[in-house]
């Protein structure tokens, strides 16, 4: 089954202890991308991936790093979490296809609910 | 910059009744448009996506959305509201990188008998 994992889908933490969450798609997808979704506001793009070795940042970067060493895996690195992380996060992958105006459908993992205490 | 803004954070239907959501959206360039649903505990689905063909878009479900230029509107819609349509629904427009996508705040659909 076409998929994206998402792992753990529960976390409660402290503040500063650093944790991984981890993405995993077994589509072969040249992009993958993190989101964190908060009340109100949405989900925000927090970094991309365009292909192995190549990532980028969105709009909410702070206190994050990614990795992109497998095309299939997209780890979220929290070195230093703080309350303000708390959030839902999303994973998402599509095929990267820049010609012109496309569009491929993006597949988002079932979110890691993430609580900084 | 591309940015989209969902009316109304809750809409409370009555099973069997039209559900409208409504979504404007600002663009610098044609617009893609898309809807999401994200059930509870669970990811977010792409229930239809306008791309600049036909302007009433349908998708999953019995949803379909109409993209309307001149106000800037990308409003989602279902005739018959049925239980199973609880969720929150996301409207997005592709960003300015490839592959980002510029979602809104979201609306609760709450279902009553």
């Amino acid at each position: 089954e076409a998929q994206v994992t998402q792992n753990p889908r529960y976390l409660i933490t402290v503040t500063g202890k650093k944790l991984t969450v981890t993405c995993s798609q077994n589509m072969n997808h040249e992009y993958m991308s993190w989101y964190r979704q908060d009340p109100g506001l949405g989900l925000r793009q927090i970094y991309y991936s365009m292909n192995v070795e190549v990532t980028d940042k969105g709009d909410v970067p702070e206190g994050y790093k990614v990795s992109r060493k497998e095309k299939r895996n997209f780890p979220l690195i929290l070195e230093s979490p703080s309350p303000n992380q708390t959030s839902l996060y999303f994973c998402a992958s599509s095929l990267y296809r820049p010609s012109g105006s496309s569009y491929n459908e993006q597949f988002f993992g079932p979110g890691t609910r993430l609580t900084v205490l | 910059a591309q940015s989209v803004t969902q009316l109304g954070s809750h809409v409370s239907v009555s099973e069997g009744a039209l559900v409208l959501l409504r979504c404007n959206y600002s663009s610098s360039v044609p617009p893609y448009l898309f809807w999401y649903v994200q059930y509870p505990n669970q990811g977010l689905q792409l229930l239809l996506k306008y791309t600049s063909a036909a302007t009433l878009v349908k998708g999953i479900n019995g949803f379909e959305a109409e993209f309307k230029k001149s106000e800037t509107s990308f409003h989602l819609t279902k005739p018959s509201a049925h239980m199973s349509d609880a969720a929150e629904y996301f409207c997005a427009v592709k960003g300015d990188s490839w592959g980002k996508l510029q979602f809104g705040a979201g609306t609760q659909v709450v279902v009553t008998p």
